[in-house]
């Protein structure tokens, strides 16, 4: 199994501002995802991140709006630029265990209001 | 393309009583199909899975579930529900490495 530590848990944050939220991994893992999961919804696949190329996004999503960095096998990074209220969410980092299982393992959830 | 629908968005049940939350799926290819539980203000964590082999799955806090493939179905059930069984449940369907979820539906366990 892998543990994964989500920071920060949650954040109110302005419109127009930008929130980066920090994804850590207790084991190297080749693919890392980021959901966003809004109010009284499912989760939703923002983008795909994968160590040493750039990430891959889900139709809907862009780079520009949901910049990601992998700099390495157990860390991965996901901004919120420019935030709307309408981008107030859940955001979630998931990864897949190595070993096959062909689980997903989650962080706690980031859970941000955009005001 | 693959789909997730779960039927219900709440199910209220009493404690001690047995509960059913519905799954089905669509794919045009083999799926593997997992259930997950989310508490209030934390992630999701892994319930069970099914990958392949017998049909009927056993998980975690004493569920289970049972894939039946004419009917595209993947059922979760407990026999006697507690109260700490409050929570989203969310079934997911994976093929070629591409995760699908369902709408969840929320346990509410009456005392």
């Amino acid at each position: 199994s892998a543990v994964i530590s989500q920071k920060p848990s949650r954040d109110i944050c302005q419109r127009g501002t930008s929130l980066t939220i920090q994804c850590q991994v207790d084991s190297q893992v080749t693919m890392m995802f980021w959901y966003r999961q809004q109010p009284g919804q499912s989760l939703t696949l923002i983008a795909t991140a994968n160590q040493g190329s750039e990430a891959t996004y889900e139709s809907g999503f862009v780079i520009d709006k949901f910049p990601i960095s992998r700099p390495n096998l157990t860390f991965s990074t996901l901004t919120v630029s420019n935030m709307s209220p309408e981008d107030s969410s859940i955001y979630l980092c998931s990864v897949e265990d190595l070993q096959g299982t062909t689980e997903a393992f989650f962080g706690q959830g980031t859970r941000l209001t955009v005001v | 393309a693959q789909s997730v629908t779960q039927l219900d968005s709440q199910v209220p049940v009493f404690e001690e009583a047995p509960v059913e939350l519905r799954c089905n799926y669509s794919s045009s290819v083999s799926v593997y199909l997992f259930w997950y539980v989310q508490y209030p203000n934390q992630g999701l964590q892994l319930l069970l899975k099914y990958l392949s082999g017998s049909t009927l799955v056993k998980g975690i806090n004493g569920f289970e579930a049972e894939f039946n493939k004419s009917q595209t179905s993947f059922h979760l059930r407990k026999p006697s529900v507690h109260i700490s069984d409050t929570a989203e449940y969310f079934c997911a369907v994976k093929s070629y490495q591409k995760v699908t979820f369902g709408t969840g539906t929320k346990l509410q366990v009456i005392p």
